[in-house]
């Protein structure tokens, strides 16, 4: 099925280093949503974004909903080793029945 | 608030057995809920979608009669892996949605000697 174009694919960073990560899609979506999963576990919902422009914080992440509707950015600011793990963006449309349209993840190692 | 469960957390069974996985919303009564598989290094993919009490709508490419779905409840939803084989291991991954957001269960981990 579809997939949002999510980059980078990977990223290998120093502790204390900012983050960014982008996805973007050929379609407009009404809603961005910001999943981390790691290793063995389901994906953890990070930032949910509803408005076009939107830009919204929680604790060192800070997701934009583009005003577009056709991309969103994710920041981690001041990374830590707890951050490593795989993010994904997906978007959603209000009549599609609450189906997700994922990103293909990125991929955040830290390094102590 | 919005926990979903999923169990078991990972099954190793023999081939051509059949597995069951649970998925349940825990806090909230769930609409709609969704069964992902993920391989090693890939996004998820979307399997089925179900609806409590309705049958439910699988993505191209995902056999019906192998992936039994059913959701007899609002917080309970189940998939049935019939006649398995090795290549149905995988991450198997449910999601319980509410009005707005799909909340995501651990993950099922099965392998299939």
């Amino acid at each position: 099925g579809q997939q949002l174009n999510q980059s980078p694919q990977s990223m290998f960073i120093q502790e204390g280093e900012d983050v960014s990560m982008n996805c973007t899609s050929s379609s407009i979506f009404n809603t961005w949503l910001w999943y981390k999963q790691e290793p063995g576990e389901g994906p953890v919902l990070l930032i949910a974004l509803y408005k076009a422009g939107e830009l919204t914080s929680n604790g060192r992440l800070t997701a934009q909903f583009g005003i577009t509707r056709k991309d969103s950015f994710l920041n981690i600011s001041a990374s830590i080793p707890s951050d490593v793990g795989i993010y994904f963006c997906a978007g959603q449309l209000n009549n599609a029945g609450n189906m997700l349209t994922f990103g293909g993840g990125t991929r955040l190692m830290v390094k102590p | 608030g919005a926990v979903v469960s999923q169990h078991p957390s990972r099954v190793i069974c023999k081939s051509g057995t059949s597995v069951k996985i649970e998925c349940r919303s825990l806090d909230f009564q769930a609409t709609t809920m969704f069964w992902y598989r993920q391989f090693p290094k890939q996004s998820l993919m979307l399997m089925a979608t179900s609806n409590e009490g309705s049958k439910a709508t699988y993505e191209q490419g995902v056999e019906k009669d192998k992936f039994l779905i059913n959701h007899a409840s609002l917080t309970l939803s189940t998939l049935t892996v019939t006649s398995a084989h090795p290549e149905d291991s995988s991450f198997y991954i449910c999601s319980a949605s509410n009005s707005h957001t799909q909340y995501f269960g651990p993950g099922t981990r099965l392998t299939v000697l």
